[in-house]
């Protein structure tokens, strides 16, 4: 049981170029979510998904494509990469609303 | 406009005593809340939730209060102990755009447990 795996775990990346951060989850869960860590603002949430075939903007979604493609995956795109997004992602899953959510070990991106 | 609010950037404490993080709240329609632990290269692990229904529940050395009225809850940790050491966020599931169903996080606080 693998839990949520995130892939990549490292990338750097030229400003202006384009890449998908993939997520998969093998609990069956119906909610899923993607955060980005920066120093001294928490995690933030960038997009979400209730159920499959839905998403939902966060609080920072601006430079952010989201896909849920099926129940498991959930994948985070930058269409064009700035330095502002250098930071360590995070995505989670979760059977519902009010209950724990289950965290990926994150990709930490570089752009520069 | 930080829904969830963790005032508190650091805290340290001896080992064998009191660990208190404390986490303020805005938005009065939250009404589940989780306390998360993060190692460094990790990602956060949950550590234990109230729903607004209660005010305390307890779980081993860990335990967290709500006080609705004042929008604000803690967790305590006793006793202490170095591996304890680590930032804990403190999250609650609210809304952005009106649906109440986002998990929120706040910006957590660095826990150093002295030996």
């Amino acid at each position: 049981n693998a839990g949520v795996t995130q892939t990549p775990k490292f990338q750097v990346l030229k400003t202006g170029q384009s890449m998908t951060l993939q997520c998969a989850q093998d609990m069956n869960h119906n909610s899923m979510y993607w955060y980005r860590q920066d120093p001294g603002m928490g995690l933030r949430l960038i997009y979400y998904s209730a159920s499959e075939g839905t998403t939902d903007k966060g609080e920072v979604p601006n430079g952010y494509n989201v896909s849920r493609l099926n129940k498991r995956e959930f994948s985070l795109r930058l269409e064009s990469a700035a330095p502002s997004q250098t930071s360590v992602y995070f995505c989670a899953s979760s059977p519902g609303t009010y209950t724990e959510a289950f965290f990926g070990q994150g990709t930490r991106l570089t752009v520069v | 406009d930080q829904q969830v609010k963790q005032n508190s950037p650091s805290l340290s404490v001896q080992e064998g005593r009191i660990s208190i993080l404390n986490c303020d709240y805005t938005n009065s329609m939250f009404d589940y809340f989780l306390w998360y632990k993060k190692y460094p290269a990790e990602g956060p692990t949950f550590l234990i939730s109230i729903s607004s229904i209660k005010d305390k529940n307890e779980d081993g050395r860990f335990t967290v209060f709500l006080n609705k009225s004042a929008k604000h809850l803690s967790l305590h940790i006793v006793p202490s102990q170095p591996g304890d050491s680590a930032v804990y966020f403190c999250a609650a599931f609210g809304s952005y755009g009106g649906a109440t169903n986002k998990l929120i996080f706040g910006t957590g606080t660095l826990l150093a447990v002295q030996p």
